[in-house]
Parts: C-alpha cells; sequence; structure tokens
C-alpha cells in the first residue's frame, strides 16, 4: 500500500465550479499535510496547510483533514483555468522533513 | 527574499558519466532536501541535509550522493549515470515546519 494516494485524474470540471481533490494517507501517527500546486514543466508550489481536523479556508482554497478516516482533501471554488494543474498531496513522514507525495491528481479546468 | 537557486537549469549526459547539482537555499533556511521526479515515479524522496549533517535518506543507490557546505548551499552528485537517471532533480528549503518546503525551478537531467 502506498502511503500517500491521491487519484491521478484527470479531473475536469466546467470554470466557475467547485474542484474536489482527495488524498488518503497510511500513517495514523501523521500530524500535518500539505497540498503543493505544480503547473507544467514547473516546480511544485505550496499552496495549503493543514495540522488539525476540520477546514481551513485560504481564498478559493479550502483543505479539510479527517483524520480518523486518514484523509485529506482540497476545494477549490469557482475554479479558473490558470487552476488547471497538478495537485500533490504531501505528508512528513515520522516527523521528519522527508516529504511522502501522492501521483498527484490532474485537474483541468474547461472555459 | 530571493528564492531557492538551483544550477544547472538543464544537462544532458552520456551514460557513465557523472554530475553535480548545486542548490542555494532560502537565507535562513539550514534544511535542504532533493527530490527526484519522474513521469513514472512521480516525486521522490533523495535526501536532506541540515547543519552540514545528512539526515535523512531515500530509497535510492549509492551512486548518488550530496553534501551540504557551511553557508547551507547543497550539492548533489550522481556517478556512473544510468539512462534511468533522466528526470527533473528538485531541490527544496525549509526553515522550521517540516512541510513547508519551497522548491527550486529544478535541473532537467538527461542522459544518452
Amino acid at each position: 500500500q502506498k502511503e500517500v494516494e491521491q487519484n491521478s485524474g484527470p479531473l475536469s470540471v466546467p470554470e466557475g465550479a467547485i474542484a474536489s481533490l482527495n488524498c488518503t494517507y497510511s500513517d495514523r501517527g501523521s500530524q500535518s499535510f500539505f497540498w503543493y500546486r505544480q503547473y507544467s514543466g514547473k516546480s511544485p508550489e505550496l499552496i495549503m496547510s493543514i495540522y488539525s481536523n476540520g477546514d481551513k479556508e485560504d481564498g478559493r482554497f479550502t483543505a479539510q483533514l479527517n483524520k480518523a478516516s486518514q484523509y485529506v482533501s482540497l476545494l477549490i471554488r469557482d475554479s479558473q483555468p490558470s487552476d488547471s494543474a497538478t495537485y500533490l498531496c504531501a505528508v512528513p513522514m515520522d516527523s521528519s522533513y522527508k516529504l511522502i507525495f501522492g501521483s498527484g491528481t490532474r485537474l483541468l479546468v474547461r472555459p | 527574499k530571493a528564492g531557492v537557486t538551483q544550477t544547472p537549469r538543464y544537462l544532458i549526459k552520456t551514460r557513465g558519466q557523472q554530475v553535480t547539482l548545486s542548490c542555494s537555499p532560502i537565507s535562513g533556511h539550514r534544511s535542504v532536501s532533493w527530490y527526484q521526479q519522474t513521469p513514472g515515479q512521480g516525486l521522490q524522496f533523495l535526501f536532506e541535509y541540515f547543519s552540514e549533517t545528512q539526515r535523512n535518506k531515500g530509497n535510492f543507490p549509492g551512486r548518488f550522493s550530496g553534501r551540504q557546505f557551511s553557508n547551507s548551499r547543497s550539492e548533489m552528485n550522481v556517478s556512473t549515470l544510468e539512462l534511468g537517471d533522466s528526470a527533473l532533480y528538485l531541490c527544496a528549503s525549509s526553515e522550521k515546519d517540516r512541510g513547508r518546503a519551497f522548491f527550486g525551478q529544478g535541473t532537467r537531467l538527461t542522459v544518452v
């Protein structure tokens, strides 16, 4: 079983819709969770972090965490074509600086 | 603050050669991590350095090595290059929060 799992997609949504990206992780002891966005040909960019159960909102982005279900999600409201990218879920391993990344979900926002 | 700087941006090497990649972290960041990204394997952790010490290492052969200097700049070296080493090599620096890694633009290595 992979340590961090994501649906590879592509997830296609129309402009203005809500995009929902999901991630599951295997380590029950994980305390922090991160979402990175990677445009084609570019490096990953940190967009959200979440540490406690519930929701965390930042502009059009909302991260949701459910530690009991070992599940973290990213919602993008009012999706724009510029949101089209691969979204990577990352979890630090063993309280270290070693990040375990999911394989990423490719999001396509149709104009 | 200036971001993470990686050099060179692109490299083409021949099988059997060795290569050295460089990374300058964000000023004040003492942790530097290296990742390999390929279409098939995604982002894979190589190693992490903090204050010139390697603290973590991924599952890569010994041909992959690295070091960190007193100014936090880091280098990674790959010896006896293989075709499968063709990848985007990413460096990330962190300050305190373990997951808040800031990536450089990467070095695209092509082995022919």
